[in-house]
């Protein structure tokens, strides 16, 4: 199984700060990689597929990047409603498997 | 709109059975292969299993954790999937998620999901 391993497991950051959450594949996914935001009370959201490709009516200060083994989110700029909590999936080798999750809170 | 909409949870003993059903709308359901995706309590996100397409054989996978106890099946015909799950555990607890999968053969991302299905397995 491909292990995802995310981090940090939590961040507090303020409202226009620049955040970057991490995640590591234990093996190659070849850019079969999502993130998803899940809001408290909510199902899961997908944000970017592919690695990077944005979703319709995403805003565009998500963004994604990586490849083979590493893929990293950004959000460029902190807003209010980004409070929630960030998954990353590999798409790559079933069992599909998902990262931990980072919490995104604001200071 | 496109939607999917999951019903059959409920609170069960460890051991019983409990089905649940997805009924998608607003796109031709059978172009898709379907997941479920489950959430324990204050925990992530567990994959339990999917079903192809019937262009690509209707044929499932599934997680290690729920092998042989569940099954997933669907009747396109009615815009619905299926999570057949027997001799429940208390580990089972969870919100159950179906999910479409935006490709037909299973291998892309998850970009609908439904509100969830509580349940809860107690004695």
């Amino acid at each position: 199984d491909i292990q995802m391993t995310q981090s940090p497991s939590s961040v507090s950051a303020s409202v226009g700060d620049r955040v970057t959450i991490t995640c590591r594949a234990s093996q190659g996914s070849s850019h079969s990689v999502a993130w998803y935001q899940q809001k408290p009370g909510k199902a899961p959201k997908l944000l970017l597929s592919a690695v990077a490709r944005l979703e319709s009516g995403v805003p565009s200060r998500f963004s994604g990047s990586g490849s083979e083994t590493g893929y990293t989110l950004t959000i460029s700029s902190l807003q209010p409603e980004d409070v929630a909590t960030y998954y990353c999936q590999q798409y790559y080798r079933p069992p599909w498997t998902f990262g931990q999750g980072t919490k995104v809170e604001i200071k | 709109e496109v939607q999917l909409v999951e019903s059959g949870g409920d609170l069960v003993q460890p051991g019983r059975s409990l089905r649940l059903s997805c009924t998608g709308s607003g796109f031709t359901f059978g172009d898709y292969t379907m997941s479920w995706v489950r959430q324990a309590p204050g925990k992530g996100l567990e994959w339990v299993g999917f079903i192809r397409s019937k262009d690509y054989g209707g044929t499932t996978e599934d997680a290690a954790s729920v092998r042989g106890r569940f099954s997933i099946s669907r009747d396109d015909s009615k815009s619905i999937a299926y999570l057949e799950m027997n001799s429940l555990q208390t580990e089972d607890t969870a919100v159950y998620y179906c999910t479409r999968d935006r490709s037909a053969y299973g291998g892309d991302a998850f970009d609908i999901w439904g509100q969830g299905t509580v349940v809860i397995v107690s004695s």
